[in-house]
């Protein structure tokens, strides 16, 4: 059975402070993608990643980075939180070769005071 | 940017009836539409995806349909059921990037008993 697990399912920050979000893939897909969900605004692609240390920007990078140093695992990091952060983080992931079908995680709903 | 737009953003209808979801996508090049339904508490899980070659595809009680030359693609649920609510998302993928999809706005369903 196919999982994506994210470190945490709810998380309150500060502002100002690094924030450090994993995901973890267990079946061995070479993309991996992170998004955050807005009410009315879908679902926006922050970053993504083909390969391992391999790393595309999506449509709303500013303020964040990820990190792939292993397939399996994908780190998005907030430098430095903002309020305009608060938001649900999802991570994805999928094949290359047919890589159509994005498996999800269950979101990390994130609140930075 | 690409883009792709869904509507309605919320649909109420009585358990039993019909409910259809509408999506346009800008990329006349895109080719590959899938339908994810985000159950509560749960990240999206993909339902349903067709291929521009194709102008209708069927699952049970789903479908979708394609229109090319219009560029919208739409979600019909029959016989709609308690466990249909969710949160729908259409999704169109990029011709310039084999992974990378554009989600819409999402569409909350709820089934009236």
């Amino acid at each position: 059975d196919v999982k994506v697990t994210q470190s945490s399912r709810y998380l309150v920050k500060r502002t100002g402070e690094k924030v450090f979000l994993e995901c973890v893939q267990d079946m061995d897909h070479e993309n991996m993608f992170w998004y955050r969900q807005d009410p009315g605004l879908g679902l926006r692609l922050i970053y993504f990643s083909y390969d391992v240390k391999m790393k595309e920007k999506g449509d709303i990078p500013e303020g964040y980075s990820v990190s792939r140093e292993k397939k399996e695992r994908f780190s998005l990091i907030l430098e430095s939180a903002s309020t305009n952060q608060t938001s649900m983080y999802l991570c994805a992931s999928s094949f290359s070769g047919n890589g159509e079908t994005q498996y999800f995680g269950p979101g990390t709903r994130l609140l930075v005071l | 940017g690409e883009n792709v737009e869904q509507h309605p953003s919320t649909l109420s209808v009585q358990e039993g009836d019909s409910a259809v979801i509408k999506c346009t996508y800008s990329d006349s090049a895109s080719n590959y539409f899938p339908w994810y339904k985000q159950e509560l508490g749960k990240g999206p899980q993909l339902i349903i995806d067709i291929r521009s070659n194709v102008g209708e595809k069927k699952d049970q009680r789903i479908a979708v349909t394609l229109n090319k030359t219009a560029k919208h693609f739409s979600l019909h649920i029959t016989e709609t059921q308690p466990e249909d609510s969710a949160v729908y998302f259409c999704a169109a993928r990029l011709y310039s990037s084999a992974s990378k999809i554009i989600f819409g706005s999402g569409t909350r369903l709820s089934i009236r008993p």
